[in-house]
């Protein structure tokens, strides 16, 4: 089945502590994204990624890293959570950009 | 810097009636895509149409239908014959045509809710 794994689906943490959100695609997808969801802001690009090892920034890129190693991961790594970043995070691929994103479930991840 | 703009916050309609949401997009390019997504309580988010900027004609997805206004930057959608299970926040996105950019721009979301 054509998906994107995103995990993990709930995370609380504390200010400070590394966290990694994983994102994995099995469609041979180019493109991949990142986004973020908050109450009345929409879904705001943090990063993307055009294929292996090319990344560019989206609108709110601080406080937050990717790497793109292998064409089917694009993990969104969160080296200092701070509470601002609480928030829901999609993870979103598609062939090529301008075709249909396939979404992950979600990540909602609250920072204390 | 390209911005999507979705003016109504919540709207409601009754089942099996037409509602028409609305979106605008401020951009300097001449070849671009537009997106309506939903996403239901579930969260999931889940395209419901699709537009190329360069086709004139009106994408159309069964009760689910566009008007693109090139010239006005204006991509609204209407939904025919409303469902229960059209309930759902509805976001509209502008896309980059390829090339070196990926980037893609959500607007803030409409709340659509179908009442019995």
């Amino acid at each position: 089945e054509a998906q994107v794994t995103q995990n993990p689906r709930y995370l609380i943490t504390v200010t400070g502590k590394k966290l990694t959100v994983t994102c994995s695609q099995n469609m041979n997808h180019e493109y991949m994204s990142w986004y973020r969801q908050d109450p009345g802001l929409g879904l705001r690009q943090i990063y993307y990624s055009m294929n292996v090892e090319v990344t560019d920034k989206g609108d709110v890129p601080e406080g937050y890293k990717v790497s793109r190693k292998e064409k089917r991961n694009f993990p969104l790594i969160l080296e200092s959570p701070s509470p601002n970043q609480t928030s829901l995070y999609f993870c979103a691929s598609s062939l090529t950009t301008g075709e249909k994103l396939f979404f992950g479930s979600g990540t909602q991840l609250s920072v204390l | 810097a390209q911005t999507v703009t979705q003016s109504q916050p919540e709207m409601s309609v009754q089942e099996a009636e037409t509602v028409t949401l609305s979106c605008t997009y401020d951009t300097s390019e001449n070849n671009y895509y537009l997106f309506w997504y939903k996403q239901p309580p579930s969260r999931q988010m889940i395209l419901v149409i699709r537009q190329e900027a360069y086709k004139q004609q009106n994408a159309t997805e069964n009760r689910f239908s566009v008007n693109f206004q090139k010239a006005a930057k204006s991509f609204s959608l209407k939904i025919s014959d409303s469902q229960l299970g059209d309930t759902a926040m509805y976001f509209c996105a502008w896309g980059d045509y390829g090339g070196s950019q990926g980037n893609l721009i959500f607007g803030k979301g409409t709340k659509l809710s179908v009442k019995p």
